[in-house]
């Protein structure tokens, strides 16, 4: 049962405009949610956050959106540069300590960013 | 900076063998994790840690083991190692206070297994 979802496994953009990738999820109690970025044989790098209390969380070219009734998430890049090409993870996360520390990650969505 | 190490970023091991990969990180994060990456898949968790000796099964163990001796050091152990555990293995680190939730990466480590 997959509980956060990214249907578009890629996603094609021109340099300069906007990026933007969507993330599903199924679970009511996820009240905290974050982006990665990963390039080819590397880890993945951390983005952007957002509580559930937040329905908008902006940091320089990114911005995430969080509609809670619609449990949907989405990941805005602009403007989108040629290096944001890689692929995009959502994870999201309920409760605090113990074994409620774990993340769910989706599928991940490949940006492409042509010049 | 948060630091996360592993051993290797390339293995290639047989059929049957015994594998260890190392994590080590700087941060003194009481929470550790190992993944696993497949095209197609995302990030899948095998195992967490969220205490030194605690762990917990994540969502594919099978085949796959774990060691947290000292808070710094996390192993996944691969008792024999098989052909459908070649793929990319990802550690990560990080804190439980609220707020401070985000996983921090290691580089990865490529294994083959013919």
């Amino acid at each position: 049962d997959q509980q956060v979802k990214q249907n578009s496994p890629s996603l094609s953009v021109q340099e300069g405009r906007i990026s933007i990738l969507n993330c599903d999820y199924t679970n009511s109690m996820f009240d905290y949610f974050l982006w990665y970025k990963k390039y080819p044989a590397e880890g993945p790098t951390f983005l952007i956050s957002i509580s559930s209390i937040k329905d908008k969380n902006e940091d320089g070219r990114f911005t995430v959106f969080l509609n809670k009734s619609a449990k949907h998430l989405s990941l805005h890049i602009v403007p989108s540069q040629p290096g944001d090409s890689a692929v995009y993870f959502c994870a999201a996360k309920s409760g605090y300590g113990g074994a409620t520390n774990k993340l769910i990650f989706g599928t991940g969505t490949l940006l492409a960013v042509q010049p | 900076d948060v630091k996360v190490t592993q051993s290797s970023r390339y293995l290639v091991k047989r059929t049957g063998e015994k594998v260890f990969l190392e994590c080590v990180q700087d941060m003194d994060h009481e929470n550790m994790f190992w993944y696993r990456q497949d095209p197609g898949l995302g990030l899948r968790l095998i195992y967490f840690s969220y205490d030194v000796k605690m762990k917990e099964k994540g969502d594919i163990p099978e085949g796959y083991s774990v060691s947290r001796e000292k808070k710094e050091r996390f192993s996944l152990i691969l008792e024999s190692a098989s052909t459908n555990q070649t793929s990319m293995y990802l550690c990560a680190s990080s804190l439980t206070q609220p707020g401070q939730e985000t996983q921090y990466f290691g580089p990865g480590t490529r294994l083959l297994v013919l």
